[in-house]
């Protein structure tokens, strides 16, 4: 059985550095793409990034210059770094594995609020 | 790149059926159709319903199916269900390696 379980600090100030962890188990790591997704309060879906096997990563090109996806296989974690957050940047996260184009597993998803 | 583009509700009565179109640009659907569609009750993650078009996964009910035409995707949902009441996504994987979501239909079982 697949799980994803997510981590990481819930309430940020303006210009501060967002980070969490996503923790996989029951699959082979290293055999998938991962991807982070977001979703603000009450609207849809939004593509932030994703990394394969290998470590090579796509961004989406709105958050490119602010964001770093990371992982470390010996751990089967990836991690979200996003830099100089703002309100607009409030929303649950999500971490979810890829398959042929598609997520059949996700995070719990996290709640990140960026407020001073 | 562009949002791909549902309804922002639709609603029907248990026992019917209902669709839910998706429509993108050229481009947006790519050549390998890798299309999906996630369902989402309030307060949690969404879960996979479609992928690549018309594939359900394991344990998803046959009562939901996909297809696309042109640019348009679309889940159809029959012999609608209370449980089914619930926000629907469609997704699209396009050839340039980039994820595109569509804004969410609100579906609202009567």
């Amino acid at each position: 059985q697949v799980q994803l379980q997510q981590w990481g600090a819930g309430l940020l100030k303006p210009s501060e550095t967002l980070s969490l962890t996503c923790a996989v188990d029951g699959v082979s790591f290293s055999d998938y793409h991962w991807i982070w997704i977001r979703q603000p309060p009450g609207k849809g879906l939004e593509w932030i990034g994703e990394i394969n096997e290998s470590g090579s990563t796509n961004y989406n090109p709105s958050l490119k210059s602010r964001v770093t996806i990371s992982v470390d296989t010996s751990k089967n974690q990836l991690s979200l770094k996003m830099n100089s957050v703002t309100a607009a940047d409030t929303a649950v996260y999500y971490c979810a594995r890829v398959r042929r184009g598609a997520l059949p597993h996700w995070g719990q998803g996290t709640l990140v609020t960026v407020s001073s | 790149q562009s949002a791909l583009t549902q309804p922002a509700s639709v609603s029907g009565s248990p026992g019917q059926s209902v669709t839910i179109s998706c429509t993108g640009n050229s481009g947006d659907f790519g050549s390998d159709n890798l299309v999906s569609w996630y369902q989402q009750h309030p307060g949690k993650a969404p879960r996979l319903m479609i992928s690549e078009v018309s594939k359900r996964p394991s344990g998803v009910s046959n009562r939901f199916s996909g297809s696309t035409s042109g640019n348009t995707a679309s889940l159809t949902i029959s012999g609608l269900q209370a449980e089914d009441e619930a926000d629907y996504f469609c997704c699209s994987y396009a050839d340039s390696g980039t994820w595109v979501f569509g804004g969410g239909t609100q579906l609202t079982v009567l």
